[in-house]
């Protein structure tokens, strides 16, 4: 069965401090896609990264970095030199190609607080 | 650039009444869109998608009903609330590409009293 695993429920950082987020996956599909959101507290979530099945490079975006590795089934998430504006929820998802246009499968997110 | 507007942002029913959300697509033709919800403390889940005007997949049994009128317009309806339909519900739309980002509006948060 397809299932996403943030076990972070709560983090809590000091500004400039680096912050992984944990992300674990399973499903019985060879091709899929994950992703991470991001949930600020107005609510509406902000796309940050797609990555299919058959990318395992890891991928830099700024100060973010993402570490994907089929090995352990992982899709983990860092952020160098957090900010205070990165202060959020984070939804780490699952999209199986087999599954329906959509049905994107959630972990239950991660809220992340960076105090100044 | 492509924007989606979803209304209201908050809303107070009592249970037993209908329940309008719709929901706006600007930027693109024929798009996929969606309707999610979000339960306090839990993750997103799917209600219904749609590939095209009028086609409407419904992914979880209840007593919602979607519709889509219009190539860039989905409405999220009801014709009595539950209590336990509370939360907050986001309609998001991606390009018709296999696996493509969704892109989600800013939600409503629905209280069913």
């Amino acid at each position: 069965a397809q299932k996403v695993t943030q076990a972070q429920t709560e983090i809590s950082v000091v500004e400039k401090e680096d912050v992984t987020l944990d992300c674990v996956y399973e499903t019985r599909d060879t091709t899929y896609y994950l992703f991470w959101y991001k949930q600020p507290p107005s609510g509406e979530l902000v796309f940050l990264i797609r990555r299919n099945s058959f990318d395992e490079q890891n991928e830099i975006s700024g100060r973010y970095s993402w570490n994907f590795q089929k090995s352990t089934s992982s899709f983990n998430f860092t952020i160098t030199a957090s900010q205070v504006v990165d202060s959020a929820v984070y939804f780490c998802a699952l999209s199986e190609a087999a599954g329906s246009q959509g049905n994107l499968i959630f972990g239950k997110g991660t809220k992340l607080s960076v105090k100044p | 650039s492509q924007t989606i507007h979803q209304w209201p942002a908050t809303l107070v029913q009592p249970v037993g009444s209908p329940l309008s959300l719709e929901c706006t697509v600007e930027g693109t033709s024929n798009p996929n869109l969606y309707w999610y919800r979000q339960a306090a403390g839990r993750g997103l889940q799917l209600l219904f998608y749609s590939v095209g005007i009028g086609q409407i997949s419904s992914e979880v049994p209840q007593n919602l009903s979607a519709s889509r009128p219009q190539d860039r317009q989905f409405i999220l309806s009801s014709k009595k609330l539950l209590l336990s339909d509370s939360g907050f519900y986001l309609c998001a739309w991606s390009v018709s590409a296999s696996r493509s980002p969704l892109h989600f509006g800013n939600g409503t948060r629905l209280t069913v009293t």
